[in-house]
């Protein structure tokens, strides 16, 4: 498909858990954004990568969650010893270009939920 | 502290008249602003930008217009149509910003016959 693509679409694990999201972004989108939206909240931007590097981490809520992206396409976030505040929809974006004017294109999402 | 203010969690319009939401923004190093309208259980799809050396931005039925001295903006929607009923959310970025778009917390438009 010729949109941004994330798996899964639903997860739902225990806490204390370690999980992992993919987002596969549009095709010649160098710059990929990791946002979450949680229950009655707009949305939080998390990390952003131009190419394969994350300029700014500060904000990863915690130090239990931790992003890459290889070969400046796909991103993995990953959380670590989830806890029941990270129950959220995770969102992945990609543009062409930096964040400051380029439209950013969302996938649909992974529904995260800790039980 | 809310950078980004959508202060009407919802508004209803009828069918064919104008559907008008409003943003309001507090810093003023943002430079490039953006709406997004939602679906339920789907990703926001993007509508409509609107560069900070502009005041206006038209396209087919949205308009988006900033007023920058207010640190305002909103987008018109004419004719509404049913298919716009949809959570519509305000986003804006910095100048030489490395952390994504800071997002309102959305208005739901509905439509109705």
């Amino acid at each position: 498909g010729a949109g941004v693509s994330q798996s899964p679409s639903n997860k739902v694990t225990e806490k204390g858990k370690d999980v992992e999201l993919r987002c596969d972004p549009i095709s010649g989108h160098t710059a990929l954004y990791w946002y979450r939206q949680s229950l009655g909240q707009g949305l939080e931007f998390l990390i952003y990568f131009q190419g394969n590097s994350a300029p700014d981490k500060s904000g990863l809520p915690s130090d239990r969650f931790s992003a890459e992206r290889t070969g400046g396409s796909v991103s993995t976030l990953t959380i670590q010893r989830t806890q029941q505040e990270d129950s959220a929809v995770y969102l992945c974006a990609s543009s062409l270009g930096g964040p400051n004017n380029q439209p950013q294109h969302f996938g649909d999402g992974t529904r995260l939920s800790i039980l | 502290d809310q950078q980004v203010k959508q202060n009407s969690p919802s508004l209803s319009v009828q069918e064919g008249r104008i559907s008008i939401l409003n943003c309001d923004y507090t810093n003023s190093m943002f430079d490039y602003f953006l709406w997004y309208k939602k679906y339920p259980a789907e990703g926001p799809t993007f509508l409509i930008s609107i560069s900070s050396i502009k005041d206006k931005n038209e396209d087919g039925r949205f308009t988006v217009f900033l007023n920058k001295s207010a640190k305002h903006l909103s987008l018109h929607i004419v004719p509404s149509q049913p298919g716009d009923s949809a959570v519509y959310f305000c986003a804006a970025s910095r100048r030489g910003g490395a952390d994504g778009l800071t997002f309102g917390k959305g208005t739901h438009l509905i439509i109705q016959p």
